[in-house]
């Protein structure tokens, strides 16, 4: 079962920043928060990862809450080209002792950029 | 590098006939993992690799289903025999332990779409 709890959709106009909200009320104290893309007919892609601070690289940032029961992700000025399901993902990492090398995709949500 | 390489990118086969499903990793990653996404069920793993060894193929779906991985550079998964439900795409990715926490996070292929009639 997914540990994560995310809209099924949203609308966003391109130019403005897009605001992905995840909720992971469960989480344990190991768990790191990961967002992943898939673009329709591609391979699912990486975006960012975190544990508890903030964190921010080239293609969006991501936000978790104090209580790590939430976190956020934010593209800063959507384009059409960032039109895709998003998924959230808490996991142990593998390196530090995760017993499960691999993610769980829930059902995520679909984004679309509209001009 | 050229990414994850999966082959071929579309399969149409009749049912009861075998299906090889190819991916060629990332040099140097020493994970391989094996998806299938259909519209009911989403992404689901179905086996993963580590050192070319299988360490989890809890989510292959029957017997009829195999995955190998002879070395570090090339992978198999094979239906045999084929049927209709297993129509969906197949994803294969790849990772490296040190880089899933320094930001590389799995690479996946382009995928293979699989039509079993």
């Amino acid at each position: 079962d997914a540990k994560t709890t995310q809209p099924p959709s949203m609308d966003c106009a391109e130019g403005r920043a897009a605001n992905l909200p995840c909720n992971h009320s469960t989480i344990s104290g190991n768990e790191y928060v990961y967002w992943y893309r898939q673009i329709h007919s591609q391979g699912p892609q990486y975006i960012i990862h975190g544990l508890k601070n903030n964190e921010t690289n080239e293609m969006a940032s991501l936000i978790i809450t104090e209580d790590r029961k939430s976190s956020t992700l934010i593209l800063p000025h959507a384009t059409l080209r960032d039109t895709a399901v998003y998924y959230c993902i808490v996991r142990v990492p593998m390196n530090y002792g995760g017993s499960q090398g691999n993610l769980i995709f829930g059902k995520g949500t679909k984004l679309s950029v509209k001009p | 590098d050229a990414g994850v390489i999966q082959s071929p990118r579309h399969e149409v086969t009749e049912m009861g006939q075998e299906v090889t499903l190819r991916c060629k990793p990332i040099s140097g990653h020493d994970y391989l993992f094996w998806y299938r996404q259909t519209m009911m069920r989403g992404l689901e793993l179905l086996i993963y690799f580590n050192n070319n060894v299988p360490i989890d193929d809890s989510g292959m779906p029957e017997d009829r289903f195999s995955a190998k991985m002879p070395n570090a550079s090339f992978s198999t998964l094979k239906i045999q025999p084929s049927e209709p439900r297993d129509s969906a795409v197949y994803f294969c990715a790849s990772s490296f332990l040190s880089g899933v926490d320094r930001g590389y996070g799995y690479t996946f292929g382009s995928g293979t779409r699989l039509t079993v009639v």
